[in-house]
């Protein structure tokens, strides 16, 4: 069964370092997402993703965040001035649309740990 | 008020039980409605869509009132592999999914 991959699974970086969390999406899903959990909370969205272009982001997602889909199969999450709030759980997901299937799939996330 | 509101538990059944998870939202724009399952520290994994008509997925049934902006969730014969944290979601198709903090559940033998 297709599933959505991230790298690494666990990233440690000190405040004011740029980290980069890699996805792959399930291969012919064409809405992307990235969301994150701080420990203890609830799931929170941060940007969404489609045909090349964000289509939607959050307040958390500001200037120091970052998406591209450098090629056709990985899609990437950049955070170029890590601050110690920025520690959570960041998940990967994606989503067929259309007449497909509203439906998205997470991966098993990144736990990015700032000191 | 909160998009979406359940009740964080955690409930504790015996193997066995049936247990039932209800969640509210308030946005009447939604249109696509899921119960994710959590467990700890992992990805929220599809357990099943909610379809208006209801739906029943072996053990697991689901309901939606569009009415009452109102989403279930049912449990039969509970298994100790049910223990796990119970996400209600909703979005707009292909909008961002919108979480409720989750209710966890805890079978017991």
């Amino acid at each position: 069964e297709p599933e959505v991959t991230q790298t690494p699974s666990h990233q440690v970086t000190q405040m004011g370092q740029e980290v980069i969390l890699r996805c792959v999406p399930i291969s012919n899903h064409l809405y992307f997402y990235w969301y994150r959990q701080i420990l203890g909370q609830k799931v929170e969205f941060l940007v969404s993703f489609y045909n090349n272009e964000i289509s939607e982001k959050s307040e958390i997602f500001d200037d120091q965040f970052s998406v591209e889909r450098p090629d056709g199969s990985n899609f990437t999450l950049k955070i170029r001035s890590t601050k110690l709030e920025d520690s959570a759980m960041y998940f990967c997901a994606s989503m067929m649309g259309g007449l497909g299937s509203y439906e998205q799939y997470f991966g098993p996330g990144t736990r990015l740990t700032v000191t | 008020r909160k998009e979406v509101e359940q009740d964080p538990g955690p409930f504790n059944v015996p193997e066995g039980a049936t247990v039932a998870f209800n969640c509210t939202y308030s946005n009447s724009a939604s249109q696509s409605f899921f119960w994710y399952r959590q467990d700890c520290r992992k990805e929220p994994k599809l357990l099943m869509s909610v379809y208006s008509s209801g739906n029943e997925d072996g053990r697991f049934t689901a309901q939606l009132n569009r009415a009452s902006q109102y989403i279930s969730l049912l449990i039969r014969d509970s298994k100790l592999s049910d223990s796990a944290t119970y996400l209600c979601v909703v979005n707009r198709r292909t909008d961002k999914l919108i979480f409720g903090t989750g209710t966890r559940l805890q079978v017991f033998p």
